[in-house]
């Protein structure tokens, strides 16, 4: 199993509120993603990142933010959290050939639900 | 964007039984994966398989990419199987791996 942890694993929040998912690898990959995954839509990449400090957005990045300070840890950041963002987010991870060029690893998703 | 398209959306098997899910794919592509999602939400991928056929055990994937498609055969179905199966492709000249909405499989006992 690739060495991805996120937490929290269930959230339940409140509209308006802030909320940060955290995915740690201890595989010292050098690229990281969040997706989520809702019914109808399948996974959609939110953003990726390709090095500390370096991230890029993606299909469905609006109401989202992220950084990463340390290559082990992405964070994924609703300023303001909305009832459409309620879903299940998963981090993945993959080696260094490039950010689309290898296989790549998801954790074990996180459950956030926003009332 | 490229655009990525499973079949069937759901298949019900009895134990024992072999299948084959395809999914289909618009563009040239660079990289193609498989993964198996369990009933509990986990995300395992499966092959890596741009082009050419892998076999792990009792599943195998062919990808022609020349004819723009990718095959996933699993043999000798257990319920442990169950789950649903996505395909993810990005398109040579793209910047991200799109997935396909999955095949959904029951396997009875």
């Amino acid at each position: 199993d690739a060495g991805i942890t996120q937490s929290p694993r269930h959230k339940v929040t409140e509209t308006g509120t802030p909320v940060t998912l955290r995915c740690h690898q201890t595989e010292n990959h050098r690229y990281m993603y969040w997706y989520r995954q809702d019914p109808g839509h399948g996974l959609r990449l939110i953003h990726y990142s390709y090095g500390v400090k370096d991230t890029d957005k993606g299909e469905v990045s609006d109401g989202y933010s992220v950084s990463r300070s340390k290559t082990e840890d992405f964070l994924l950041t609703l300023e303001s959290a909305t009832s459409s963002q309620t879903s299940v987010y998963f981090c993945a991870i993959s080696e260094s050939k490039g950010p689309w060029g290898n296989t790549i690893y998801f954790g074990e998703g996180s459950w956030l639900t926003v009332v | 964007g490229i655009q990525v398209e499973q079949s069937p959306p759901d298949l019900i098997l009895q134990e024992g039984a072999n299948s084959t899910l395809r999914c289909n794919f618009s563009d040239s592509v660079n990289n193609l994966q498989w993964f198996h999602q369990n009933p509990w939400g986990q995300l395992i991928n499966l092959f890596y398989i741009p082009s050419g056929t892998k076999q792990n055990g009792r599943l195998s994937a062919t990808t022609v990419a020349t004819e723009r498609y990718s095959l996933l055969y699993i043999s000798s179905s257990q319920t442990t199987d169950s789950g649903v199966y996505f395909c993810a492709a990005k398109e040579t000249s793209g910047s991200r791996l799109t997935f396909g909405e999955g095949t959904q499989l029951t396997v009875n006992p």
